[in-house]
């Protein structure tokens, strides 16, 4: 079965440090792969994609994701936290022949100053 | 550029009564329309998807329903709310399979 796994159900890190939330994923072929962010109370915002081509992807807000098909992994990474990052991530994949996401738990990042 | 709006943004209903929620999307034409559901704040579950004017596709099986009236509009219905249906909605559209889903602010129902 096609199915996204984030692993940390939560993530604490101090402002300026690096940040990494987990990514890894069951779908078969070469899927496409989304990390989104979501704000309290608010719908979701859009961070970067993975489609083809170079495995690092650089996205909104400073955050970029490396892309590991043989751990078919899709980390979200970013060099220095902002307490403003704190939000709940979410990660999804596409089989390319489908319309549907589908969505990892999501990981809540807590950046404490 | 593409706006996608909802509302109402926040609703409480009693058990048992109707409910319809309503999703637009200006700036583009024959998008591809999504109502996700995202209980207790954390996982999203695909409700309902339509790739055109009256095509809805059904993910989940429950007492909701969905509607594509107009190529940009798609509401979210139900004819009698249950306790479970609280929760917020989320909606969502796209071109085609690979690119990015957008979303709508989203609406909070909470069902008494």
């Amino acid at each position: 079965a096609q199915s996204v796994a984030q692993p940390e159900d939560q993530v604490n890190v101090a402002e300026g440090n690096p940040l990494t939330v987990k990514c890894t994923y069951s779908v078969s072929g070469n899927p496409y792969l989304f990390w989104y962010v979501q704000y309290p109370n608010r719908g979701l915002q859009f961070l970067l994609k993975y489609i083809t081509g170079d495995n690092l992807v650089k996205g909104s807000y400073g955050f970029e994701a490396e892309f590991n098909k043989s751990q078919t992994s899709f980390h979200l990474k970013k060099p220095s936290a902002l307490v403003s990052d704190s939000a709940l991530y979410f990660c999804a994949v596409r089989d390319p022949g489908h319309y549907q996401l589908i969505w990892g738990a999501g990981t809540k990042l807590i950046i404490k100053p | 550029s593409q706006t996608i709006h909802q509302w109402p943004a926040t609703l409480v209903q009693p058990v048992g009564s109707p409910l319809s929620l309503e999703c637009t999307v200006e700036g583009t034409s024959n998008p591809n329309l999504y109502w996700y559901r995202q209980a207790a704040g954390r996982g999203l579950q695909l409700l309902f998807y339509s790739v055109g004017i009256g095509q809805i596709s059904s993910e989940v099986p429950q007492n909701l329903s969905a509607s594509r009236p107009q190529d940009r509009q798609f509401i979210l219905s139900s004819k009698k709310l249950l306790l479970s249906d609280s929760g917020f909605y989320l909606c969502a559209w796209n071109f085609g399979r690979q690119e990015t889903q957008y979303f709508g602010p989203g609406t909070r129902l909470l069902v008494l």
